[in-house]
């Protein structure tokens, strides 16, 4: 079966700082990896995906995450936070084949101080 | 291009009622997919179609169920309410009878069971 793991369900970080969301996964499969994002009192929108190609994924946003097959993350990344990042961010797992369908982290809550 | 439709936003209903819930996909779109969100389970796969077959279910009481139509559109029912079946329920579209492509979720309903 297939599970994800946010590490650190609140993320705070300054204006400026870099963004740093963990993601771990679990999967027996080759899987498909996302990250999506939810402001409040909507739906969840795309941030970027793996799909097996490059393991540098660029997203919108200036946002970007690496896939590491060795150590089962894809870990998001922003190099400059801006007050407009703040949202909850969940990562994703499906498999290539089998089952359509997508397995959630928790999410994790995203914070930017002035 | 319009997004993914769900009518309605927001919903009160009572237990023991039953509601049904609608979703438009992207033109072009086949596979229709429902999640529900909650602050305790958070995101769970409920189920997924494709030119109208139900191709997977998840871990949901039957009164959980779902159809879609030649057009695409889905329907989710959930018959004798239950308190903890509030929760905002989130529909997603994808062109693709593969997961890489992405999803793209709607806004959702909020659905309150008083």
């Amino acid at each position: 079966a297939q599970s994800v793991t946010q590490l650190g369900s609140h993320v705070s970080v300054s204006e400026g700082a870099l963004v740093l969301l963990r993601c771990n996964y679990s999967s027996s499969v080759p899987p498909y990896l996302f990250w999506y994002v939810q402001y409040p009192n909507q739906g969840l929108q795309l941030l970027l995906k793996y799909t097996s190609a490059a393991t540098l994924v660029k997203g919108i946003n200036g946002f970007e995450a690496e896939f590491k097959k060795s150590e089962t993350s894809f870990h998001l990344t922003k190099p400059s936070a801006h007050m407009s990042d703040a949202a909850e961010y969940f990562c994703a797992v499906s498999e290539i084949q089998g089952a359509q369908k997508l397995v959630f982290g928790q999410g994790t809550r995203l914070t930017i101080n002035p | 291009k319009a997004g993914v439709t769900q009518t309605p936003r927001y919903l009160i209903k009572t237990r023991g009622q039953q509601v049904t819930l609608s979703c438009s996909p992207i033109s072009g779109h086949r596979s229709v997919s429902w999640y529900q969100q909650t602050p305790g389970q958070g995101l769970q796969f409920l189920f997924e179609y494709f030119s109208e077959t139900q191709r997977n279910k998840g871990n949901f009481p039957g009164r959980f169920s779902g159809r879609q139509f030649s057009n695409s559109r889905s329907e989710m029912n959930v018959s004798t309410l239950e308190l903890g079946d509030s929760a905002l329920y989130l529909c997603a579209s994808s062109f693709s009878e593969t997961q890489g492509i992405g999803y793209t979720f709607g806004s959702g309903t909020r659905l309150t069971v008083v």
